[in-house]
């Protein structure tokens, strides 16, 4: 079965620096990935979404690449804000299924 | 625009009792789902609604029931609560039709804290 795995530790970074998180899987790549945010308390907001024909996709201070031969995402934050902080999470669209949620990553943004 | 409606907010039963979780979503989406997030665990999917009239077993089913009222209401029903159930749990809607999610991002509610002790 497909695994997903996002760094369990929590990313520590200065404000104004970029903060970059990885997201891996295993075995097929998926159709989409889907990048969601989480605050403590809430419910996950939806923020990118990137196919696997896609190398790169952008949305303000947000970027998303998708790399098929290393099976892995990465989710950039440029110009960092203490407002950034929270738990992003990846998802896994295989394109025939469900969607399958990494576990997450913590990031803290100080002043 | 209320979105993804969850009642209650939060509860707490005792091993055995039963109770349904409610879930309404008014942007005419067809998919729903139901999910529980534990630590450590990440999101898991409990039961979906691919449309209305359908309903699927997800990755952690068992002790729960689920019933598509129509196509805004998606509820889950614990029929004898564990200590195990005691989680966060999450009902999602997306606008994709059928078992593929596609171009269709998830829409969540804020959640239902459950305690069973």
């Amino acid at each position: 079965s497909q695994k997903i795995e996002q760094n369990s530790e929590a990313l520590n970074i200065q404000e104004g620096k970029t903060a970059t998180l990885t997201c891996n899987y295993t075995n097929y790549s998926p159709a989409y990935l889907q990048w969601y945010r989480q605050d403590p308390g809430r419910g996950p907001v939806f923020l990118l979404l990137i196919r696997e024909n896609e190398k790169e996709k952008r949305k303000e201070r947000l970027k998303v690449t998708f790399d098929t031969t290393l099976k892995q995402s990465l989710f950039h934050i440029t110009a960092s804000q203490p407002a950034d902080s929270a738990t992003y999470l990846c998802a896994l669209d295989m394109g025939y299924s469900t969607l399958t949620f990494g576990k997450g990553t913590m990031l803290l943004v100080s002043p | 625009n209320a979105g993804v409606t969850q009642t209650p907010k939060f509860q707490v039963l005792k091993t055995g009792q039963s109770m349904t979780l409610q879930c309404a979503q008014d942007m005419n989406h067809n998919s729903m789902y139901w999910y529980r997030q534990d630590p450590g665990m990440g999101l898991r999917l409990i039961y979906y609604s691919a449309s209305e009239g359908t309903t699927d077993k997800g990755e952690v089913p068992n002790g729960y029931n689920v019933s598509r009222l129509n196509k805004r209401e998606f509820s889950l029903r614990l029929e004898s609560a564990a200590p195990s159930q005691t989680s966060v749990y999450f009902c999602a809607s997306s606008e994709g039709q059928g078992t593929f999610s596609y171009n269709s991002p998830l829409h969540f509610g804020n959640g239902t804290r459950l305690t069973v002790t």
